[in-house]
């Protein structure tokens, strides 16, 4: 494992709620990714951080937002879900250090239900 | 955008060799041509990365074309655990997180 944990692994909410996910790692790396994935859409990148407070958008970030205040830590936020948000979400790391070629490493995901 | 081409799905057998083709044709010079796969329930998994020659670790080969504008993900011998889908994407020199686009990948059957 590439020691990164998300939290909660699945989640049932209602429409309109605030809904934050959480990706932890402890591999100390500078990029971390947030994806979602969908059937016939594959991963898209929502958001992405290239290191503490320093973030910025993807292809899908309508309706996210994200923090980082900590290097291990990558929050995720639906400030109000809606059912179109119902997805598998993925965190992943890079080590960036590593040159522009490094792999990224993912998570198992979050499954997300908004009711 | 650099894209890539997969097909959808394709069969195998067990222990027999699997070519997965992926067509990259607007890749540019420095790109690098990346390989994840995905099983059932999990996050996708690094397979195998290049950029010009043929390239060889302990999961796959891959084998990339003198233009650059196809690759080839070989498993020597496929098992049952090999059975997922495998993306192809192209990450650019960039490095902008933007790029890091995933297609819908092949979904690889291998059949006992």
């Amino acid at each position: 494992d590439a020691g990164i944990t998300q939290s909660p692994r699945h989640k049932v909410t209602e429409t309109g709620t605030p809904v934050t996910l959480r990706c932890h790692q402890t591999e100390n790396h500078r990029y971390m990714y947030w994806y979602r994935q969908d059937p016939g859409h594959g991963l898209r990148l929502i958001h992405y951080s290239y290191g503490v407070k320093d973030t910025d958008k993807g292809e899908v970030s309508d309706g996210y937002s994200v923090s980082r205040s900590k290097t291990e830590d990558f929050l995720l936020t639906l400030e109000s879900a809606t059912s179109s948000q119902t997805s598998v979400y993925f965190c992943a790391i890079r080590d960036r250090e590593r040159g522009y070629n490094s792999p990224l490493h993912f998570g198992n995901g979050t499954r997300l239900t908004v009711t | 955008d650099a894209k890539t081409t997969q097909p959808n799905s394709m069969e195998s057998n067990e222990e027999e060799p699997v070519h997965l083709p992926c067509n990259h044709s607007t890749i540019s010079g420095t790109d690098y041509i990346h390989w994840y796969r995905q099983l059932p329930s999990q996050g996708p998994e690094y397979v195998i990365h290049g950029l010009t020659s043929n390239v060889n670790n302990r999961m796959a080969s891959l084998a990339i074309a003198e233009d650059r504008k196809s690759s080839t993900l070989i498993l020597h011998r496929a098992t049952l655990r090999d059975a997922a889908v495998y993306y192809c994407i192209l990450l650019i020199s960039s490095g902008s997180a933007r790029q890091l686009t995933f297609g819908s990948g092949t979904q690889l059957t291998v059949l006992p």
